[in-house]
């Protein structure tokens, strides 16, 4: 199963454009790349997916390049609200064992 | 419309005692993950159910347990409680058990072990 690396925190402030940079260097074929956001003391929740090149939704965009060894989730103009844990996975399209990391702490200041 | 909800809210149990959790998907959702998240870490995958039969296992030890009914709820039994089991167990329903359909989470069960 494919490891991801993130950053273990980050900073920005309100109205910035925030981009989340994860590493997964051993990704397979029929891997797919999911972000999901986590506030305290709640289950994380679904943000974004892509298979390649690139996917946006009406919170986020997701930008993965041809070799897929690495993704960056692009949040554009965070609020004060968008403070929480991001988790990158790749996983296989099973389903099966969705392998959390440590996630990424984003903290929007004002 | 509803979304996955989980019961109960807290629990405190004393060491070797057993639990159940419960977990409710969302309406017209097959697939049941479970996943355990100690404080301060992600959460880490336990099992999979789909169509009532188990899809898959994470590295837990054989204590933990689990089933999923005709009306695709599930129950996370865990026998001989010790304290490293203490945490946030955490449901996700997804339509489907292919790895492409979103998961969404209930708000999870916190578990204190004393």
């Amino acid at each position: 199963l494919a490891k991801t690396t993130q950053p273990i925190s980050m900073d920005s402030y309100e109205g910035q454009e925030v981009n989340i940079t994860c590493s997964h260097n051993n990704i397979a074929t029929n891997d797919y790349i999911t972000w999901y956001q986590q506030f305290p003391s709640q289950g994380p929740r679904f943000i974004i997916q892509g298979y390649k090149t690139k996917v946006t939704n009406e919170v986020a965009s997701l930008f993965i390049p041809a070799d897929r060894k690495s993704s960056t989730l692009s949040l554009p103009r965070v609020s004060l609200s968008d403070t929480a844990v991001y988790y990158c996975l790749a996983h296989p399209d099973n389903n099966n064992d969705m392998r959390f990391g440590a996630g990424t702490r984003l903290t929007v200041k004002p | 419309d509803a979304g996955v909800t989980q019961s109960p809210t807290h629990l405190i149990k004393t060491r070797g005692q057993h639990v159940t959790l419960r977990c409710s998907p969302i309406s017209g959702h097959k697939s049941v993950s479970w996943y355990q998240q100690v404080l301060g870490q992600g959460p880490q995958f336990i099992f999979q159910y789909y169509e009532k039969e188990e899809r898959g296992r994470g590295n837990f030890p054989d204590r933990f347990s689990a089933r999923q009914f005709p009306n695709y709820s599930s129950e996370l039994n865990v026998n001989a409680l010790l304290l490293g089991d203490s945490a946030l167990y955490l449901c996700a329903s997804s339509l489907w058990a292919g790895g492409s359909y979103e998961q969404y989470f209930g708000p999870g069960t916190r578990l204190t072990v004393t």
